[in-house]
């Protein structure tokens, strides 16, 4: 079946832009989770949603940083007035449930800011 | 706080034979643990999970790691190892406390020589 996808693939964006990043879940899937990896930090967890809700979000950077999730699908990462420091690769992850389910990872989007 | 640590960067080994990725992890309660390689350019693809039970998990592409409880360790090995198992290897962590945040290790570079 269909994996995790996500869009853009790539983008380049001047610092202090904002950007809006997509992520499609696996059809069915209900929790939905964002991480970013970077060559600094390695892979850190950003946000966890369970159906629409964001019961953890200790791992946003910053308030410069916003996610939500509608229809229990498809979710949107906003990074507002972005800086140099935001470039990384954001991926996305989706499992069944929350439990030990696997999390299933989209391709990512490399985000460049210039 | 959970951790995990991947001590070695790099493995080198040559084509035909047995490959391991060591990791070890700090967890307060019961482990779930799991295996993701990652090609170039491409997102995190799952390998094998340890939940409970049998000690030595076997997941995709002839992998397989073992659980050791008193060591807190979980090796990914690999009896003969392919140039096509290059790649770079994630071990990750998560607790029944925390059910659904992955904490990672920094990751290990794999280069299977022909």
């Amino acid at each position: 079946g269909a994996g995790v996808s996500q869009s853009p693939s790539n983008k380049v964006t001047e610092k202090g832009k904002d950007v809006e990043l997509r992520c499609d879940p696996i059809s069915g899937h209900t929790a939905l989770y964002w991480y970013r990896q970077s060559l600094g930090q390695g892979l850190e967890f950003l946000i966890y949603f369970q159906g629409n809700s964001a019961p953890d979000k200790s791992g946003l950077p910053s308030d410069r940083f916003s996610a939500e999730r509608t229809g229990g699908s498809v979710s949107t990462l906003t990074i507002q007035r972005t800086q140099q420091e935001d470039s990384a690769v954001y991926l996305c992850a989706s499992s069944l449930g929350p439990s030990p389910d696997t999390q299933y990872f989209g391709p990512g989007t490399r985000l460049t800011v210039l | 706080a959970q951790s995990v640590a991947q001590p070695e960067d790099q493995v080198n080994v040559a084509e035909g034979n047995p490959l391991t990725v060591k990791c070890t992890y700090s967890v307060s309660g019961n482990p779930y643990l799991f295996w993701y390689v990652q090609y170039p350019n491409r997102g995190l693809q799952f390998l094998l999970k340890y939940i409970t039970g049998d000690n030595l998990v076997k997941g995709s592409y002839g992998f397989e790691a073992e659980f050791n409880k008193s060591q807190t360790s979980f090796h990914l090995k690999k009896p003969s190892a392919l140039v096509s198992d290059s790649a770079l290897y994630f071990c990750a962590v998560r607790t029944r406390s925390n059910d659904y945040k992955l904490s990672f290790g920094a990751g290990t570079t794999v280069t299977v020589r022909a």
